[in-house]
């Protein structure tokens, strides 16, 4: 199916613990994004990827790692999960940035205990 | 810097009624804005978006915004409120390969 696709949906892990979440976009658009999304805080950028290896920090990159050796994945690696990174993780993508739309994945809620 | 400013993170309103969404931003250069609108345990989609020519832009759903340059706004409106526009929505604007959104303002439409 056409679109961009985050898995796993819901997560549950352990302090300490590596996570990755993956993304998925089948548009082969140039542009990726991973945001997370806090109660109060809105939409903050983790990183971002303007093309395949190409990435750069956003404004909460601390604790998260990207890669992007393909156009269409761009996964996120949270090295050693700790509580405050509890929260909902979106991906996105954009084909041009500045002229066109982004779209969204459906979001991956991921809880540490 | 570019930065994006939504006043009222709820607004309430009745069925029927206008629904009037702020939304500033700061920019030294003509800047390309949005509107997202998210619902529960969704992703964003795209209402509208500003990128050059007419300053009043339609978009879903009836919504619409107006970008005025002199004021550095792009207020979200729409005439008649209806229950399935209860949701999130985020002003944007993009710069530096970058999307920056807004804190996001929560609509609350009462019956």
């Amino acid at each position: 199916d056409a679109g961009i696709t985050q898995s796993p949906r819901y997560k549950i892990t352990e302090t300490g613990r590596q996570v990755t979440l993956m993304c998925h976009q089948t548009w082969s658009h140039s542009y990726m994004f991973w945001y997370r999304q806090d109660l109060g805080h809105g939409l903050r950028l983790i990183y971002y990827s303007a093309a395949a290896d190409i990435t750069d920090k956003g404004e909460v990159p601390d604790g998260y790692v990207v890669s992007r050796s393909k156009t269409e994945n761009f996964p996120l690696t949270l090295e050693s999960a700790t509580r405050s990174q509890t929260s909902v993780y979106f991906c996105a993508s954009s084909e041009q940035l500045l002229y066109t739309e982004a779209f969204f994945g459906q979001g991956t809620r991921l809880t540490v205990v | 810097a570019q930065s994006v400013t939504q006043l009222g993170s709820h607004v309430s309103v009745s069925e029927g009624a206008l629904v009037l969404l702020r939304c500033n931003y700061s920019s030294s250069v003509p800047p390309y804005l949005f509107w997202y609108v998210q619902y529960p345990n969704q992703g964003l989609q795209l209402l509208l978006k500003y990128t050059t020519g007419a300053t009043l832009v339609k978009g879903i759903n009836g919504f619409e915004a107006e970008f005025k340059k002199s004021e550095t706004s792009f207020h979200l409106t729409k005439p008649s409120a209806h229950m399935s526009d209860a949701a999130e929505y985020f002003c944007a604007v993009t710069r530096d390969d970058k999307i920056i959104f807004g804190k996001g303002t929560r609509l609350h439409i009462l019956p």
